[in-house]
């Protein structure tokens, strides 16, 4: 059965940072690109980040581009998406999620990990 | 950078057919796909390339994508189908992946 666990979230302020994981099971984790998605308390699913299977291609959403980093570890079945300089507007469920056909569309998602930026 | 547009929300009898619309430039020259997210649960991929439905997705789900519209098609709409419903496209320009707005499905 694929799994997809997120852990890492949780309350910070404004300008902190914060490293959120995926830990993968189920499936052959390095041959697959993987995704963060995230969705705002009241808004919609926005794509954050994305990863080819080797890390040879990483892409960003211009609203996260040079704050945040992701990374995966194959050896480990693991991805992280790491939060920099965090703004209130950050604030968000993040999900990791599978990606099947590379591009897209993600077929196995995470049951999400909350993330507050507030002062 | 591309956008798709979706309706805030549909409402659908029990029994009837919901159509839910989301409109991209030249859309249909792209593979569009649908999920499903219900309150308090992770979005669930109910439409991938157009019209394909994965593994253990009730066959009332269909899906459909020309010109510049992809459309989600709900037949004999269930209570259980009330949620809200994103398309997705992925932009090659860019490389990345964009969601519609959002469409919230109401079964009243």
């Amino acid at each position: 059965e694929v799994q997809l666990v997120e852990s890492g979230g949780g309350l910070v302020k404004p300008g902190a940072s914060l490293r959120l994981s995926c830990a993968a099971s189920g499936f052959t984790f390095r041959i697959y690109s993987m995704n963060w998605v995230r969705r705002a308390p009241g808004k919609g699913l926005e794509w954050v980040s994305g990863t080819s299977s080797d890390s040879t291609y990483i892409f960003y959403a211009d609203s996260v581009k040079g704050r945040f980093t992701v990374s995966r570890d194959n050896a480990r079945n693991s991805l992280y998406l790491q939060m920099n300089s965090l703004r209130p507007e950050d604030t968000a469920v993040y999900y990791c999620a599978r990606d099947l056909g590379s591009p897209g569309p993600f077929d196995y998602w995470g049951q999400g990990i909350l993330v507050t930026v507030s002062s | 950078s591309y956008e798709l547009t979706q309706a805030p929300s549909v409402s659908v009898s029990p029994g009837q057919t919901a159509s839910i619309t989301c409109s991209g430039d030249k859309l249909g020259d792209k593979y569009a796909c649908w999920y499903q997210q219900r309150p308090g649960q992770s979005p669930v991929l109910v439409i991938y390339q157009n019209n394909r439905r994965p593994s253990g997705i009730p066959e009332r789900f269909s899906g459909s994508n020309s010109g510049n519209t992809a459309t989600l098609t709900i037949s004999g709409t269930q209570a259980m189908d009330e949620a809200d419903y994103y398309c997705q496209a992925w932009d090659s320009s860019t490389a990345w992946q964009v969601f519609g707005g959002g469409t919230k499905l109401t079964v009243l």
